[in-house]
């Protein structure tokens, strides 16, 4: 079946630091691959998406980019705020038959300290 | 749009009390989903609904577990007799019929302690 497996936290950073969050996940099929962020005492939010290869996600900052090759998802920013601290979880979502729902990672907690 | 609404926020309930949760998914949206948080499992996706019906439940934990979906803007999660094991962040998400590479929207859990 479908997985995913993102890097084990927690990861702590210093304001202005640059950051990466490994993402890798095995489908069939061609998935649409997310990026959700939970801050503490919220729901899940949607980060970024992209939904075919070499497509590159996008927003406040924070990239990723769908490399089929390497079947990985990976979340990059050049410059973390303490703002940025929150819990991220890779995910996909399959377009196989009747499969609409949502595949997450277990999630990596970020903490970044000024 | 109001978003994703779930009812309580926070629930405390003792062992073997029946305990209820309610979501109010997005006007429009075909799609329900169902998923536990906790510290040792992570997220996990109970069951979701299309257009009301239930599609898959393969992750209701046992029969304790029920949810129904009476109309398009309503839903509802129970689980009788609760058990402590059963303390965890329970979301509701909605998402958009015919389009797999759409987004869930979450709402802001529940929040279940069974003592």
């Amino acid at each position: 079946g479908d997985s995913v497996t993102q890097m084990e936290g927690p990861v702590t950073l210093s304001e202005e630091a640059f950051l990466t969050i490994n993402c890798t996940y095995t489908a069939t099929g061609y998935p649409s691959l997310f990026w959700y962020v939970q801050y503490p005492g919220e729901g899940l939010q949607l980060l970024l998406k992209a939904t075919k290869a070499d497509d590159k996600g996008s927003n406040k900052g924070f990239e990723a980019t769908y490399r089929k090759e390497t079947t990985s998802f990976h979340l990059e920013k050049g410059s973390v705020q303490v703002s940025d601290s929150a819990v991220y979880f890779c995910a996909l979502r399959n377009s196989g038959g009747s499969n609409y729902k949502l595949t997450f990672g277990k999630g990596t907690l970020l903490t970044v300290n000024p | 749009d109001a978003g994703v609404i779930q009812s309580p926020r926070h629930e405390v309930t003792e062992m073997g009390q029946e305990v209820t949760l309610r979501c109010k998914p997005i006007s429009g949206h075909d799609y329900l989903f169902w998923y536990r948080q906790t510290m040792m499992r992570g997220l996990e996706l109970l069951i979701y609904f299309n257009n009301n019906v239930p599609i898959d439940d393969s992750g209701m934990p046992e029969d304790r577990f029920s949810a129904k979906m009476p109309n398009a803007s309503f839903s509802t999660l129970k689980i009788q007799p609760s058990e402590p094991r059963d303390s965890a962040v329970y979301f509701c998400a909605s998402s958009n019929r015919d389009s797999y590479n759409s987004p869930l929207h979450f709402g802001n859990g529940t929040r279940l302690t069974v003592t």
